[in-house]
């Protein structure tokens, strides 16, 4: 079982919807990412929150919102998105730069 | 900037034969490095790490790793392969003073019977 949690684990939306990623974690970790994987691509870094702050974006499409309600908790609202955005999106966690991260099981997003 | 490069997308081995996965990164401080492995349609799980302790690094599932400054390289290995080490496994490089992890490109491990 993995100790960081994303829900839904699948999702097909239309261009025109909005919807939401969560991921949660409970190991008292400080910083929380998202990355973005393509088919038979390494992940792709999107946003990091440390401390609940966003100290990284990417150059991330502003069709990608990211937010961090609590130290535990991490959002990705997806609006307007096009088909090129189909992709796993895995959430992380990590208490600083030497530890590694734990990564949940990701959302399959299909934008159709 | 730090980076890691992969060589050898695929690599094929028999059941029971050393697995070699080779990684070689580029960095002006000392590195973080990680291996991860990532199986279908699951996320990444750490295999082992890298942080300026011991250069040769145990891992689970009977991997090991040797960090090599001299050649900048992190290879993976492991002395016989099992069916159950199919899988996608990539190197990773922690970036100097920032919470970016910047992967390679992968090494897709196939075992044959």
């Amino acid at each position: 079982d993995t100790e960081v949690t994303q829900t839904p684990k699948h999702l097909v939306m239309g261009m025109t919807n909005k919807k939401s990623l969560k991921c949660e974690q409970h190991m008292g970790h400080r910083a929380m990412y998202w990355y973005k994987q393509k088919a038979k691509k390494p992940p792709e870094l999107m946003f990091v929150y440390s401390y609940e702050k966003l100290s990284i974006n990417e150059s991330v499409p502003s069709r990608f919102s990211p937010e961090c309600p609590n130290s535990s908790l991490l959002n990705l609202h997806l609006h307007a998105l096009q088909p090129e955005d189909s992709a796993l999106y895995l959430c992380a966690s990590s208490q600083d730069r030497k530890t590694p991260l734990h990564f949940g099981n990701g959302t399959r997003l299909t934008v159709t | 900037a730090q980076s890691v490069t992969q060589l050898g997308s695929h690599v094929s081995v028999s059941e029971g034969a050393l697995v070699l996965l080779r990684c070689n990164y580029s960095s002006s401080v000392p590195p973080y490095l990680f291996w991860y492995v990532q199986y279908p349609n699951q996320g990444l799980q750490l295999l082992l790490k890298y942080t300026s302790a011991a250069t040769l690094v145990k891992g689970i599932n009977g991997f090991e790793a040797e960090f090599k400054k001299s050649e900048t390289s992190f290879h993976l290995t492991k002395p016989s392969a099992h069916m159950s080490d199919a899988a996608e496994y990539f190197c990773a490089v922690s970036v100097g003073g920032t919470d970016k992890l910047i992967f390679g490109t992968g090494t897709r491990l196939q075992v044959f019977p």
